[in-house]
Order: C-alpha cells, then sequence, then structure tokens
C-alpha cells in the first residue's frame, strides 16, 4: 500500500518567516495529494491540494509543489503568523480512494 | 449545509468490550471514510465506504468493522476492545466515488479504554 513520510515532526519559525514541510511517497499510481492543517482539538482541515497533473499550486501564503518523478511534495507557507500554529499532515491518495496520511509535522510561530 | 457529525463525541469503556461509532455525512456525500488518530502513528486509515459496500480497507485486525447504511450513514464496531485501541476516531465524507474529491472530517469520537 501508499507509505507517505512527512519531515521534519516538528518545526518552529519566527512570525514572518517562511515554513517548509516536505513529503515522499511511495505508490506511483497517488494522484491527489491534500494537505490539512489541525488545530489542537479540532477536526482535520483542508487547506490546499493538488492534483498529479499540476506542479504547483498557491493559495495566498500558501503553497504546494509536486515532484511526480521524484515522489515528493512540499507545503510552503510564507510570512507566518502566530496562529498558523497547528498540526499540518500531507496526505496521498490512491486510486482505491485510501488516503493515507503522513504523521504530521507540529509548526510552532513564535511572535 | 451541515457539516459531518459523530456520535457519541466521548466515550469510556472497559477491555473486552465492545463499541460503536457513528457517522452522518455532509447531504449528499455518498463516501465515507474512517481514521484512528494516535499521538505515536497519526492518522491511520481504516476503511472506506461508497454505497454501502467498503471498497477499501487498511491494516487494522479483524476486529475493527463498519457498514455504511442506505442514506450513506456509517458505523464503525471494534469488538474486544484493548488498551491500545484508545485514540480519537475520525470519520470524513466526501462527495463520490467517480473523482477524487475534498474529504471533509467530522470532529470525532474520543474513545477511552480502561
Amino acid at each position: 500500500g501508499e507509505n507517505v513520510e512527512q519531515h521534519p515532526s516538528t518545526l518552529s519559525v519566527q512570525e514572518g518567516d517562511s515554513a517548509v514541510i516536505k513529503c515522499t511517497y511511495s505508490d506511483s499510481a497517488s494522484n491527489y495529494f491534500p494537505w490539512y492543517k489541525q488545530e489542537l482539538g479540532k477536526r482535520p482541515q483542508l487547506i490546499i491540494d493538488i492534483r498529479s497533473n499540476v506542479g504547483e499550486k498557491k493559495d495566498q501564503r500558501i503553497a504546494v509543489t509536486l515532484n511526480k518523478t521524484a515522489k515528493h511534495f512540499s507545503l510552503h507557507i510564507t510570512e507566518t503568523q502566530p496562529e498558523d500554529s497547528a498540526v499540518y499532515f500531507c496526505a496521498a491518495i490512491s486510486p482505491q480512494y485510501a488516503l493515507n496520511f503522513g504523521k504530521g509535522t507540529s509548526l510552532l510561530v513564535t511572535p | 449545509k451541515a457539516g459531518v457529525t459523530q456520535t457519541p463525541r466521548y466515550l469510556i469503556k472497559t477491555r473486552g468490550q465492545q463499541v460503536t461509532l457513528s457517522c452522518s455525512p455532509i447531504s449528499g456525500h455518498r463516501s465515507v471514510s474512517w481514521y484512528q488518530q494516535t499521538p505515536g502513528q497519526g492518522l491511520q486509515f481504516l476503511f472506506e465506504y461508497f454505497s454501502e459496500t467498503q471498497r477499501n480497507k487498511g491494516n487494522f485486525p479483524g476486529r475493527f468493522s463498519g457498514r455504511q447504511f442506505s442514506n450513506s450513514r456509517s458505523e464503525m464496531n471494534v469488538s474486544t476492545l484493548e488498551l491500545g485501541d484508545s485514540a480519537l476516531y475520525l470519520c470524513a465524507s466526501s462527495l463520490d466515488g467517480t473523482t477524487v474529491n475534498e474529504q471533509f472530517f467530522g470532529p470525532g469520537t474520543r474513545l477511552t479504554v480502561l
């Protein structure tokens, strides 16, 4: 089955800096890569996603890049703010509709 | 539209008991997936249902089972509970099974096994 590796597990940045989280996947048939943000005590919420026919997607301060050849994708957050502090999960979906998650990155943005 | 709902929100059980959790998807969504979330293992895929059929199953023992009803509501059952089953169980719904769509998560059921 699909195996998703996510790094780093924790990330601390100063407000205004950029944060980058990287993920790799194993199943070359995976075609959808969402990123979820989970604040403490809350449910995961989709912040951005990318499909395998696209190399990059941007939404305001958040961007995701996908390298299908290398089977890795990354989340980039620019101009970080304290409210960006949360756990971020990457995921890859198999053609059988199983969403496999990375183990998460705990991001702390300090003022 | 109302979001994904899960009941109950909290459960305390003892080892050996069984438990049933319920998930009501967003109206019109026909796919429901279940996940187990623990601090050490993150979010792990349990199974996915579409039109009352289990289409995919993760690497969990047979004690974990589920079903989906004709109105797309889904239940999961865990029999012979073990301490290690303590976790947050999340369900997520998506629109249909023909294309990949965003999954919307419910608030989860926090299961504690004593």
